[in-house]
């Protein structure tokens, strides 16, 4: 059963960098599929920030692309998310989820999601 | 950026009800359209890929149909168990997006 789980900090200061891990379990990240990250503000809809595929090839939405950056590390089988310049707006629910390589691209598995939140 | 729209934004059933919730797009996406319920606290799951393909373990009760840019997800029976918010998304481009969401309630 594939399994994704967050992990990082749950109270990040405005102008500083947001880091999170998503850790995978019973599914090699080396052997395709997108890994993705998405988010969702409390009480509001889902938003996608990017995708990253085990080569390391990258697509992010372009709204954030200035100030993301995800990685891959196939040797632990995680990849990761750098936001930086965080600002209140940032403050989300983050999710990790398993992205289909083949289009049309759907989302099939989920981590729990961890809540970040954005306050001095 | 493609938007999707979802309609109603919240609708009220009874249990064993048909219920429609509508998506449309901005611009002619094929069926590059997924399906997601998310219920309170809970992690999105997805429950219809490719407009009208049923992922594996969700029930037929469920089925999802369009093309070009008005896309529906169906329940033909409600169960409480479904009472959900429902949220449609889109493949077709990056940046992939996803409507506001339904908010299906029990009356």
């Amino acid at each position: 059963q594939v399994q994704l789980q967050e992990s990082g900090p749950g109270l990040v200061k405005p102008s500083e960098t947001l880091s999170l891990t998503c850790s995978v379990s019973g599914y090699s990240i080396s052997s395709g599929y997108y890994w993705v990250w998405l988010r969702q503000p409390p009480g509001k809809g889902l938003e996608w920030i990017g995708n990253i595929f085990h080569s390391g090839n990258t697509y992010y939405n372009p709204s954030l692309k200035s100030r993301v950056t995800i990685s891959v590390d196939t040797s632990k089988n995680q990849f990761s998310l750098k936001l930086h310049s965080v600002t209140a707006a940032d403050t989300a629910l983050y999710f990790c989820a398993r992205g289909t390589a083949a289009r049309p691209t759907y989302f099939d598995y989920w981590g729990q999601g961890t809540l970040v939140t954005v306050s001095s | 950026d493609i938007q999707m729209t979802q309609s109603p934004s919240s609708l009220s059933a009874s249990v064993g009800d048909r219920v429609t919730i509508t998506c449309r797009a901005s611009q002619t996406i094929s069926n590059y359209v997924n399906w997601y319920q998310q219920k309170p606290g809970k992690v999105p799951k997805l429950l219809i890929y490719a407009a009208s393909r049923l992922q594996s373990g969700v029930p037929s009760r469920f089925g999802g149909s369009g093309s070009g840019t008005d896309f529906t997800l169906t329940i033909s029976s409600l169960q409480p168990e479904d009472f959900a918010t429902y949220y449609c998304q889109q493949s077709f481009n990056i940046p992939y997006t996803f409507g506001q969401g339904t908010k299906l309630e029990i009356k």
